[in-house]
């Protein structure tokens, strides 16, 4: 079972929206709405941000979302601040491996 | 409040095995899993299997069969992590996750054990 492909980095200025995608396949992304977000931030443990594609957890601000597309998620940032500075993994429900991460990237607040 | 608390760092050679406990607390243990999942330094998230007392089930990803054990002990709540056969990109930090039964994410991360392999 393969990672998940991410891009390596995404930047943008405060107050700007930026999207980072999530590229599987049709056992993994594609074929289940399972894809989950998590926010980690240098040192820390990972913080789930959005689950079940588009659902966030409570105390999660609305600034993050989640859809899909396909075989690929993707989680929007908008009005982006220097504390969402962090690294972003996605995650999936895969038919052969039970779970399956994604890459990971790396946001810069410009 | 919901809490997973891991077991301090380890230094091994290569060929030998690590042990990693995972303690939780505030919440009934055997109403959720316990994942492991690790994260080799400044790479990404890689699962590594699954653990529920109450069923008595796990499950691992095809990479680490037979060389990961999954244990627990309902009475203390705690959760293990066995990895044997180490080599040097077993290098990693190792998280325990909370799972809801239903649920596909993890809500709850203990604090990470820093696993070092080296001779």
């Amino acid at each position: 079972q393969s990672a998940l492909t991410q891009p390596a980095s995404v930047s943008g200025s405060p107050g700007q929206s930026i999207t980072i995608s999530c590229t599987g396949t049709s056992s993994d992304v594609g074929g289940y709405d399972y894809v989950a977000w998590y926010q980690q931030h240098p040192g820390k443990a990972p913080k789930v941000i959005i689950y079940d594609v588009s659902d966030r957890p409570s105390g999660v601000s609305n600034r993050f979302s989640g859809s899909k597309s396909g075989n690929t998620a993707f989680l929007t940032i908008s009005g982006l601040r220097t504390e969402d500075e962090a690294d972003y993994h996605c995650s999936s429900f895969a038919s052969n491996t039970l779970f399956v991460f994604g890459t990971g990237t790396k946001v810069t607040v410009l | 409040q919901v809490q997973l608390v891991q077991s301090g760092a380890e230094v091994r050679k290569p060929g030998a095995s690590v042990k990693v406990s995972c303690e939780a607390s505030g919440y009934t243990f055997s109403n959720y899993d316990i994942n492991w999942v690790r994260q080799a330094n400044g790479q990404g998230l890689e699962w590594m299997g699954w653990m529920n007392s109450n069923t008595g089930k796990t499950g691992f990803s095809q990479k680490f069969q037979g060389r990961l054990t999954i244990t627990w002990s309902t009475s203390i709540s705690t959760a293990y992590m066995e990895l044997s056969s180490l080599r040097s990109d077993d290098t990693a930090v190792y998280y325990c996750a909370r799972r809801g039964l239903y649920d596909d994410w993890f809500d709850t991360w203990g604090q990470g054990t820093l696993v070092t392999v080296s001779s």
